[in-house]
């Protein structure tokens, strides 16, 4: 069974608004979370690595105002879009290691921004 | 930083035959492994993973081989059925001090489909 959930899985908002987005290990604890953002028919681009407890980690190029992450407890972490814009429109999923290197990927949230 | 290649990017087999996907790797510190399957619309899910302890990982239809020297990893899928088809990533981390939660650097991807 799933291991990681996320939700929404789908979402629509107005340009503008902010969205948020939840990451949830089930039924372990993660003190570290992966959130990435995929578009069609591209890879997995990482955006953060979210820390239980400290501030999250911002790969180069992602705007960490714009992203807020915040990872609430061992078991939640959130990703808000502020303020969207359409070409913020895309699929974003978190993962969560589990043991020993293995990292389980959450079903996705698929954001469109009208 | 890491730099994963995939191979080959789209891939249409036979009911019933093998597939192959391959991959290369920069780094040499690299020592683990994962292969992801991810459906339309749907997160990727793990389908096998290995470590570079060894050379080769089997389950059932699925193995995954690993030759360190040349850097590079495969994905074996034999007995292929319709199910299988998917797009598939493989990946790369170094296992570091900060144990479980190193980052993965994917492959591109490779969009298997079967035919029937």
């Amino acid at each position: 069974g799933a291991v990681v959930s996320q939700h929404p899985s789908r979402v629509i908002c107005k340009s503008g608004t902010s969205v948020k987005i939840e990451c949830r290990s089930l039924d372990f604890q993660a003190t570290t979370m992966f959130w990435y953002r995929q578009f069609p028919k591209q890879s997995l681009m990482l955006m953060a690595t979210s820390n239980e407890g400290s501030k999250a980690t911002y790969e180069q190029g992602v705007e960490k105002d714009k992203f807020l992450i915040n990872h609430a407890s061992l078991t939640l972490s959130t990703l808000t879009v502020t303020s969207a814009h359409p070409e913020d429109s895309s699929f974003y999923i978190c993962s969560a290691p589990r043991g020993a290197q293995t990292q389980y990927f959450g079903p996705g949230t698929r954001l469109l921004v009208l | 930083g890491e730099n994963v290649e995939q191979h080959p990017s789209t891939l249409s087999v036979q009911e019933g035959d093998s597939a192959v996907i391959k991959c290369t790797y920069s780094d040499s510190a690299s020592n683990y492994f994962p292969w992801y399957k991810q459906e339309l619309g749907k997160g990727p899910q793990l389908i096998i993973d290995i470590r570079s302890n060894v050379g080769e990982k089997k389950d059932q239809r699925i193995a995954v081989t690993l030759n360190k020297t040349a850097k590079h990893f495969s994905l074996h899928i034999t007995e292929t059925q319709p199910e299988d088809s998917a797009v598939y990533f493989c990946a790369a981390s170094i296992t570091g001090s900060n144990f479980g939660n190193e980052k993965l650097t994917f492959g591109t991807g490779t969009r298997l489909t079967i035919i029937p």
